[in-house]
């Protein structure tokens, strides 16, 4: 089946350093890539859209600067949370959807990654 | 009122017992989305649906397009299901951004 690897799972940082967090697609090459924020009970949040080889959209009121996406190839997408701050801290999740090879290929089939727990002191 | 509404937000019950969680959602969809989140934080993907009913081991997914709601159901609980359960909608129109209900967290007691 399909899995989508984050890294690194849990990271603490000092305040103003920056952090950057890895989503591959192991077994499949991923046309799309969706980056999440959850803060503690609450729901995921989209934060962006990334398309290979195009720039990331970014959902209303998510900083750009900020969260930093790049989405070099059909099987990573990188988060980088620029200038961290304590309020940055939250759990952020990558899920990637699987490129179509074919009309009965699952196209629309979202896998998610483990998730990563950034800490900002 | 959030697009997607799920009930009940926090079920406790006993190992063994049927589990029944429900997802409403007001806008046209092409596909909704069952997710399945463990204390650790990640995510996993339990049934993608966009019409009838999809079974995978003790796990039961239901929609109902024109009624717009979804269930899962769990069927012989077990403690290792406890986790927070979430249902996701991906809109008709929304540039295949989904959108997510608020979990309902369900602890099976031993």
């Amino acid at each position: 089946g399909a899995v989508v690897s984050q890294h690194p799972s849990w990271v603490i940082c000092k305040s103003g350093t920056s952090v950057k967090i890895e989503c591959r697609s192991l077994d499949f090459q991923a046309t799309t890539m969706f980056w999440y924020r959850q803060f503690p009970k609450q729901s995921l949040m989209l934060m962006a859209t990334s398309n290979e080889g195009s720039k990331a959209t970014y959902e209303q009121g998510v900083e750009k600067d900020k969260f930093l996406i790049n989405h070099a190839s059909l099987t990573l997408s990188t988060l980088t949370v620029t200038s961290a701050h304590p309020e940055d801290s939250s759990f952020y999740i990558c899920s990637a959807r699987k490129l179509a090879t074919s009309a009965s290929s699952g196209a629309n089939v979202l896998t998610f990654g483990a998730g990563s727990r950034l800490t900002v002191l | 009122k959030n697009e997607v509404e799920q009930s009940p937000q926090n079920l406790t019950a006993q190992e063994g017992e049927f589990i029944t969680i429900n997802c409403s959602y007001s806008v046209g969809i092409s596909a909704l989305h069952w997710l399945q989140q463990h204390p650790g934080g990640g995510i996993v993907s339990l049934f993608m649906l966009s019409s009838g009913k999809k079974k995978h081991g003790r796990l039961i997914a239901t929609i109902n397009i024109q009624e717009k709601h979804s269930s899962l159901h769990i069927t012989a609980s077990h403690p290792r299901d406890s986790a927070v359960y979430i249902c996701a909608v991906l809109p008709f129109f929304g540039n295949e951004k989904l959108t997510f209900g608020t979990g309902t967290r369900l602890t099976i007691i031993p």
